[in-house]
């Protein structure tokens, strides 16, 4: 099965733009890359997910360069708010979704 | 929400007894998953289901069997309780755009269970 590997954590300041990237082992050929954030006591919360090439939503930005062998999560002018822990899904085998071990990204004033 | 419960919410139970969780759905999907989480660390997927009774074993199975009867529901069952198995456990179904082809899944609001 694949592994991904991200940042353990990470800092930032409110209104900068923050990337996490996360590296993804023996991905296949056929495998979404998807990202997901997590507030403390809940759930997590899908954000992006993409195949190729680069991908935007309201929340984000999704960049994955041509070999898929990693991805970068893009968060425009971050607040308070997003202060949490994000995941890149890992271990991919279509049925079988395995979290990474998360980044945890603190917003500061 | 994507119409995903789980019951009890919070559960303080023995070393020892048998401990049986519910994840139910109201959105028809396909995929269910279990997975637990511990303090300070990321989400571990016990076991997940692709249908009904079609099941499989996740990163951490030992100590937990699963059952699917029907559609909506997904119950999670630890058979004979240990310490170890005090965690938040989050149900998840599966769907979006695209559906059984997405990755991307909701979650229920977890259940708390501590076993003394």
């Amino acid at each position: 099965l694949a592994k991904t590997t991200q940042p353990i954590s990470m800092d930032s300041y409110e209104g900068q733009e923050v990337n996490i990237t996360c590296s993804h082992n023996n991905i296949a050929t056929n495998d979404y890359i998807t990202w997901y954030q997590q507030f403390p006591s809940q759930g997590p919360r899908f954000i992006i997910q993409g195949y190729k090439t680069k991908v935007t939503n309201e929340v984000a930005s999704l960049f994955i360069p041509a070999d898929r062998k990693s991805s970068t999560l893009s968060l425009p002018r971050v607040s308070l708010s997003d202060t949490a822990v994000y995941y890149c899904l890992g271990s991919y085998n279509t049925d079988k979704l395995i979290f990474g071990t998360g980044t945890r990204l603190q917003v500061f004033p | 929400d994507a119409g995903i419960t789980q019951s009890p919410r919070h559960k303080v139970t023995e070393t020892g007894t048998p401990v049986t969780l519910r994840c139910h759905q109201t959105e028809n999907h396909r995929y269910m998953y279990w997975y637990r989480q511990d303090p300070g660390h990321g989400l571990r997927l016990i076991h997940y289901s692709y249908g009904v009774k079609d099941t499989d074993k996740g990163e951490v199975s030992d100590g937990y069997s699963v059952s699917r009867s029907k559609t909506e529901d997904f119950l999670l069952t630890l058979e004979s309780a240990t310490s170890s198995q005090t965690s938040v456990y989050f149900c998840a179904i599966r769907g979006g755009a695209g559906s059984e082809l997405s990755y991307e899944q909701y979650f229920g609001p977890g259940t708390r269970l501590t076993v003394t």
